[in-house]
């Protein structure tokens, strides 16, 4: 079972850069990483999911190195409303033997 | 849009009653999930189903279990409530056939549970 870690909080401030690592040693070959935010009274939401490499969207990238034991969530140009908690998940296949993992993800408080 | 619905947002129990709580999708997705979301624990998977009529247990599925009679809708049961039971619920559903990659999984607003 892929376990992740990522830290617990992060405060930044408005229209800066934010980028939160996840680390995964064990990840599987066939393991995808995706990432997840919510707010407060919401489920969460999908934000984006890559396998190496790098990948974009309008939300987000997400950086992936080429041993994959870890990656990166960059969000551009944080506001106000980015303040929630993002989850890194890695899995590959449901069902099969490994279980969906959200884990207590990581608090993010953008600050004016 | 995808919209998974969840029968109630705040539901009180006591202690000993059969709790059932419904989810529905309207988007034809295979799998669906239940979780628990309690404070500094994060998201626990209780059980999933990726098909009518099959289950899987997740990470916590211990007093729970679950009943999927049509695509559409997910039923997680509480046969006898307690009080550890207090949490809020969130009900997922993907799109995705048995043994393909994980898909984006789309998430109803949340039960909050109070067993009393």
């Amino acid at each position: 079972l892929a376990k992740t870690t990522q830290p617990i909080s992060m405060d930044s401030y408005e229209g800066q850069e934010v980028n939160i690592t996840c680390s995964h040693n064990n990840i599987a070959t066939n393991d995808y990483i995706t990432w997840y935010q919510q707010f407060p009274s919401q489920g969460p939401r999908f934000i984006i999911q890559g396998y190496k490499t790098k990948v974009t969207n309008e939300v987000a990238s997400l950086f992936i190195p080429a041993d994959r034991k870890s990656s990166t969530l960059s969000l551009p140009r944080v506001s106000l409303s980015d303040t929630a908690v993002y989850y890194c998940l890695v899995g590959d296949k449901v069902p099969g033997n490994t279980p969906l993992v959200f884990g207590k993800g990581t608090r993010l408080s953008v600050i004016a | 849009d995808v919209k998974v619905t969840q029968s109630s947002r705040y539901l009180v129990k006591r202690t000993g009653e059969k709790v059932f709580l419904e989810c529905v999708q309207d988007m034809d997705h295979e799998n669906m999930f239940w979780y628990r979301q309690d404070p500094g624990l994060g998201l626990r998977l209780i059980y999933f189903s990726y098909d009518v009529k099959m289950k899987e247990k997740g990470d916590i599925p211990e007093g729970y279990s679950v009943s999927r009679e049509k695509k559409e809708r997910f039923s997680l049961i509480l046969e006898s409530a307690s009080t550890n039971q207090t949490s809020m619920y969130l009900c997922a559903s993907s799109t995705g056939l048995a043994g393909v990659i994980i898909y984006e999984q789309y998430f109803g607003p949340g039960t909050r549970l109070t067993v009393t």
